[in-house]
């Protein structure tokens, strides 16, 4: 089957311009997850979809993050504006049931850098 | 809420040594327990998890887990390491609904020839 697929793979943009990350998650998976991994850092959840609906939204910076997921399928990450310490690796993950025993399968991540 | 500990942030062994990486959860309910391993400019991918069947639970590469209540504890072994498992590792823990998922803050294992 085919992966998680993201787009870009690297970005580089100045503070306060904008950007969106695109994720396309495995086919059939209801549950679509957006992480931010700082370097050094493990992932940190920033929104949680079920199918088209938010689960899961609490770390989600919303002044300046917006995610949405219009069809269920695939999903946009957005920074607008962009700030020095959005600097990170975003990762989209997608698991094909809602129970907790499900593993996260991850794309290869979007690497921000924000000048 | 959930939580995992990653003991250690370096580990280094020689080739051929044992590897053991260690995680303990903090959870009011015996949660589901994943080990994920990321290399360079990669995503993380699925080593094993644990979700209540044996509490050996083996994965890909050699590695395996024992899942440990009584110590909160999910630790990451592999009995010989190879140079190819210079990589980041992560323990990650998940609640019955799935509706959180937390990660540690990772581990980074160094094989020295």
């Amino acid at each position: 089957e085919a992966g998680v697929a993201q787009s870009p793979r690297y970005k580089i943009i100045e503070k306060r311009q904008s950007v969106a990350f695109w994720c396309n998650p495995i086919s059939g998976h209801a549950t679509l997850y957006w992480y931010q991994q700082i370097l050094g850092q493990g992932p940190k959840l920033l929104i949680q979809f079920q199918n088209n609906g938010v689960v899961d939204d609490s770390q989600l910076p919303k002044d300046r993050f917006s995610a949405e997921r219009l069809k269920g399928v695939d999903s946009t990450l957005k920074i607008q504006p962009a700030k020095l310490e959005d600097s990170a690796v975003y990762l989209c993950a997608s698991s094909s049931l809602s129970g907790g025993s499900s593993p996260l399968h991850f794309g290869n991540g979007t690497r921000l850098t924000v000048t | 809420a959930q939580s995992v500990t990653q003991l250690g942030s370096h580990v280094s062994v020689s080739e051929g040594a044992l590897v053991l990486l260690r995680c303990n959860y903090s959870s009011s309910v015996p949660p589901y327990l994943f080990w994920y391993v990321q290399y360079p400019n990669q995503g993380l991918q699925l080593l094993l998890k644990y979700t209540s069947a044996a509490t050996l639970v083996k994965g890909i590469n050699g590695f395996e887990a024992e899942f440990k209540k009584s110590e909160t504890s999910f630790h990451l072994t592999k009995p010989s390491a190879h140079m190819s498992d210079a990589a980041e590792y992560f323990c990650a823990v998940s609640d019955q609904s799935g509706n959180q998922f937390y990660f540690g803050t990772g581990t980074s294992l160094t094989v020295i020839p």
